[in-house]
């Protein structure tokens, strides 16, 4: 069974432009979730997707959007992008919503602002 | 928000060493799951503990659901250098709406 896909896999930006990511969850998997991770930092949770619905959000911005489709691919938005923005930006899939699912993850795409 | 305290931040260790790293919480957890990081990549799910004095194993890894709920750990015994990385602590717990909670990662060095 094929893991976690992200496209793209690195990005080159500059400040004030807009970035859309790309997250293909494991096949039958129905929960995406988003995380920001700087250099040396840990994991910021972004928000969740479940059935197309934001189950949770996490401390970020308006700037930071998200949303999952029928098919649960997920997409993230940054609009006005800032040079703090530069981060890996992880996807994790799940079977569902619950206390016993465990989150799998992409490689990440690699956001570089200048 | 509720957090988890991983310890230690970072450990350096010689080849052949166990390693032992641990997350508390104050609140009780009813999931814990340990992860490593590789550089540039993604976390790797390496044990799931959903009961409580829960002892699971993968390999020369171990990972135990403290029996108050509100810790686990993980031990690595003999490292070898392909050990090297971070690792995180994740739980869930019922009031956090199913989201899993993050400790901030021990990154393992491997003297040389």
């Amino acid at each position: 069974k094929a893991g976690v896909t992200q496209t793209p896999r690195y990005l080159i930006k500059t400040r004030g432009q807009q970035v859309t990511l790309s997250c293909s969850p494991i096949s039958g998997h129905r929960s995406v979730s988003w995380y920001q991770q700087t250099p040396g930092q840990g994991l910021q949770f972004l928000f969740e997707y479940f059935s197309e619905t934001q189950r949770n959000k996490g401390n970020f911005p308006g700037r930071f959007s998200g949303r999952q489709f029928s098919n649960s691919r997920s997409e993230m938005n940054v609009s006005t992008l800032e040079l703090g923005d530069s981060a890996l930006y992880l996807c994790a899939s799940s079977l569902g919503i619950g206390l016993d699912y465990e989150q799998y993850f992409g490689p990440g795409t690699r956001l570089t602002v200048t | 928000g509720q957090q988890l305290n991983q310890s230690p931040q970072s450990m350096f260790i010689q080849e052949g060493e166990d390693v032992s790293m641990n997350c508390t919480s104050s609140s009780i957890f009813n999931t814990w799951l340990w992860y490593k990081q590789d550089p540039g990549e993604g976390p790797v799910l390496l044990i799931a503990l959903y009961k409580a004095g829960e002892l699971t194993s993968n390999g020369r890894l171990t990972a135990q659901f403290g029996i108050t709920r509100k810790d686990s750990f993980l031990n690595i015994s003999a490292s070898i250098p392909s050990d090297v990385g971070i690792y995180f602590c994740a739980g869930r717990f019922m009031d956090s709406n199913y989201q899993l909670i993050w400790g901030a990662g021990t990154k393992l060095i491997i003297k040389p």
